[in-house]
């Protein structure tokens, strides 16, 4: 168990639809980060936030969007959802640069777009 | 920019025979680290270790020993004696060195599906 909870594990929708997938990060990490697992694209990183403020960004969509909240726990919105949306979505928390430990994943969340 | 290439795709082997995963690297950041995920067929990612660019140290843990060699640029993995239990997708990732908020975004490479066959 990574400590890194994803919630919900499976979500299937439509085309067109918007979506919310939630991330509690481990205890006592300060940062979140979102990637996207698909067949086409592999792993990628999409967008890290450090205490609440975005601190860096990938490849992720202008449809997409995130947020880290005060308790740290991060949602991750995709909307006007599309076919090619249907992934693996992880998120990875880790702690501050004090820390010797690296990122750890959850569980993610699979996404189907039908 | 930073890539991270595993020209291995698929790799069979049949059980407690040795195999090696393939990682090579590019990054112009002088500070850097390299890390090994496991992604079994349940599809959760599991971490298996770190290294930092300054740390050219092989390390061996239980059957899992990496070989990490600046000079080519590569980070390579090889479990000994496998089992099938060890079936499993595995990513070599590399992020920059930490910064003031924390470890940086991973990059990861295509990853190579490993089959231990009974």
């Amino acid at each position: 168990d990574s400590g890194v909870t994803q919630t919900p594990k499976h979500l299937i929708t439509a085309t067109g639809q918007r979506v919310t997938l939630r991330c509690s990060p481990r205890s006592g990490d300060l940062s979140v980060y979102w990637y996207q697992q698909s067949l086409d694209q592999g792993l990628q990183f999409l967008i890290q936030y450090y205490n609440g403020e975005e601190r860096a960004k990938g490849n992720i969509l202008e449809r997409f969007s995130a947020q880290q909240f005060p308790d740290l726990h991060s949602e991750l919105n995709l909307s006007s959802l599309e076919l090619g949306d249907s992934a693996l979505y992880f998120c990875a928390s880790s702690a501050d640069r004090n820390s010797n430990q690296p990122q750890h994943f959850g569980d993610g969340t699979r996404l189907s777009i039908l | 920019a930073q890539k991270v290439t595993q020209a291995q795709t698929e790799i069979s082997v049949v059980e407690k025979e040795d195999v090696t995963l393939d990682c090579v690297y590019e990054t112009r950041d002088t500070t850097y680290y390299l890390f090994w995920y496991k992604q079994p067929p349940s599809g959760e990612l599991v971490f298996l270790i770190r290294r930092n660019s300054f740390d050219e140290q092989n390390e061996i843990s239980g059957r899992y020993s990496w070989n990490f060699q600046k000079s080519t640029s590569s980070f390579n993995f090889t479990i000994t004696a496998s089992q099938v239990v060890d079936s499993a997708v595995y990513f070599c990732a590399l992020s920059e060195a930490m910064s003031n908020f924390g470890n940086e975004k991973l990059t990861f490479g295509t990853g190579t599906r490993l089959t231990i066959i009974p």
